[in-house]
């Protein structure tokens, strides 16, 4: 699986859009970009994932960019309940493990 | 979607015993899976629980330290045996969705060695 490489940590103000990053410039083409994200003491929590166009739902974005190299999750208000651990993925088609990465810590200020 | 529970929630223990986590899950699964996350860090696959078949085990990790159980599609054991203080971790069970789109996970078990 490729490797991902994110932030270590970030700030978003209240009610602000959170942008996180995560490149993946070794990404293959049968490869989807997933988002997971672990509040404190909680199991982690599926966001959303993508293969190569934008992806929305009720969580979230998640923008891709041409060359599928880099991706960025977007959380459109953030809220003191987004602060977690935010894991960006690579997972190849019909593999049935995910390998996290140390992710990006985002922490949400009043 | 797919409800898992996971017993205990947390424990502490002596070193040099076993404690056997239980994972539960409201629907029939093909393959279950057991995570650790050691304090501070990221989640580490284990290894891989079908049922019908013996388990299999991700580099770094053994039958012996962590035995696997899975009776049936919706339920699954993990054994942290002759435990050591290393072993202080979250244990997670996690399983995928039928389209294999989603893996929902555990709440986990927080185990405490001394």
């Amino acid at each position: 699986d490729a490797k991902t490489t994110q932030p270590p940590s970030m700030d978003c103000a209240e009610g602000r859009a959170a942008n996180l990053p995560c490149n993946h410039s070794t990404i293959s083409g049968n490869e989807y970009v997933y988002w997971y994200r672990q509040i404190h003491s909680q199991g982690p929590q599926y966001i959303i994932h993508g293969l190569k166009n934008n992806e929305t739902n009720e969580m979230a974005s998640l923008i891709i960019t041409e060359d599928r190299k880099s991706s960025t999750l977007i959380l459109p208000h953030a809220t003191l309940r987004d602060t977690a651990v935010y894991y960006c993925i690579v997972r190849v088609a019909g593999a049935n493990n995910l390998f996290f990465g140390t992710g990006t810590r985002l922490t949400v200020i009043p | 979607s797919a409800v898992i529970s996971q017993k205990p929630s947390r424990d502490i223990c002596q070193r040099g015993t076993s404690l056997t986590i239980q994972c539960q899950v409201d629907s029939q699964v093909t393959m279950m899976f057991w995570y650790r996350q050691q304090p501070g860090q990221s989640l580490t696959l284990i290894a891989t629980a079908n049922q019908g078949s013996e388990a299999t085990y991700e580099s770094g990790f053994v039958i012996d330290k962590f035995p696997i159980s899975r009776p049936n599609l919706t339920f699954s054991t993990l054994t942290v045996s002759n435990m050591s203080p290393e072993d202080s971790s979250i244990y997670l069970c996690s399983v995928w969705t039928g389209g294999y789109t989603e893996a929902f996970f555990g709440q986990g078990t927080r185990l405490t060695v001394v």
